[in-house]
């Protein structure tokens, strides 16, 4: 069964609207966990490193106070795009790094973003 | 800068072989993943490569030369639910993957 819980799946929100997305481990605790961007046809890009008990590793060109980003547990990390714009339009993904597992990441089910 | 590329797209007939190849040249390595990922869904991990050589798991094998910096995903016996985007990612280091430009298979009957 799935590892890592990320919620909403979906938001469809007006512009200037603050959306926050939950990425929670499962049945392990994530002392760091990752959120990717994904625009259509695209690949995955990474925006930031989410560090528990720490400030966030921001990506180059991403920009820290439009994606805000808080590890305040060891099972939970959250994503706020603030004042969101159509821009922000995009499919996000979280993944924790599950210790002693033969794959590097664990990943979310993804959040699909909508701005209207 | 780190670069993994991939071709954008292929195409290939029920039944068939497909290699996918990557390359790439990254500041570290400490392993490379295939995923497959079907539109709007996160992406499943498929293999792992951290040494030389080829690592075969059912239809799918993947191969990693890394002096060459290359590495390709083999898909056998392909299905059409096979259709899906194919990413290779490299473990630059504390476990942050960098992914590649994706590859997006289209298996026909």
């Amino acid at each position: 069964g799935a590892v890592v819980s990320q919620h909403p799946s979906r938001v469809i929100c007006k512009s200037g609207t603050s959306v926050k997305i939950e990425c929670r481990s499962l049945d392990f605790q994530a002392t760091t966990m990752f959120w990717y961007r994904q625009f259509p046809k695209k690949s995955l890009m990474l925006m930031a490193t989410s560090n528990e008990g720490s400030k966030a590793t921001y990506e180059q060109g991403v920009e820290k106070d439009k994606f805000l980003i808080n590890h305040a547990s060891l099972t939970l990390s959250t994503l706020t795009v603030t004042s969101a714009h159509p821009e922000d339009s995009s499919f996000y993904i979280c993944s924790a790094d599950r210790p002693y597992s033969n794959q590097p990441q664990h990943f979310g089910d993804g959040t699909r973003l909508s701005i209207l | 800068g780190q670069n993994i590329d991939q071709p954008t797209e292929m195409t290939a007939t029920e039944g068939a072989i497909v290699q996918i190849n990557c390359t790439y040249q990254t500041s570290g390595f400490n392993g490379l993943f295939w995923y497959q990922q079907h539109a709007g869904e996160a992406p499943t991990f498929l293999s792992y490569n951290v040494l030389d050589g080829l690592e075969e798991k059912g239809r799918f094998s993947s191969f990693l030369s890394r002096s060459k910096g290359y590495s390709y995903l083999l898909l056998k016996e392909l299905q059409m639910k096979d259709s899906a985007s194919y990413l290779c990612a490299v473990n630059t280091g504390f476990q942050k993957l960098v992914f590649g430009t994706g590859t997006r298979l289209l298996v026909s009957p």
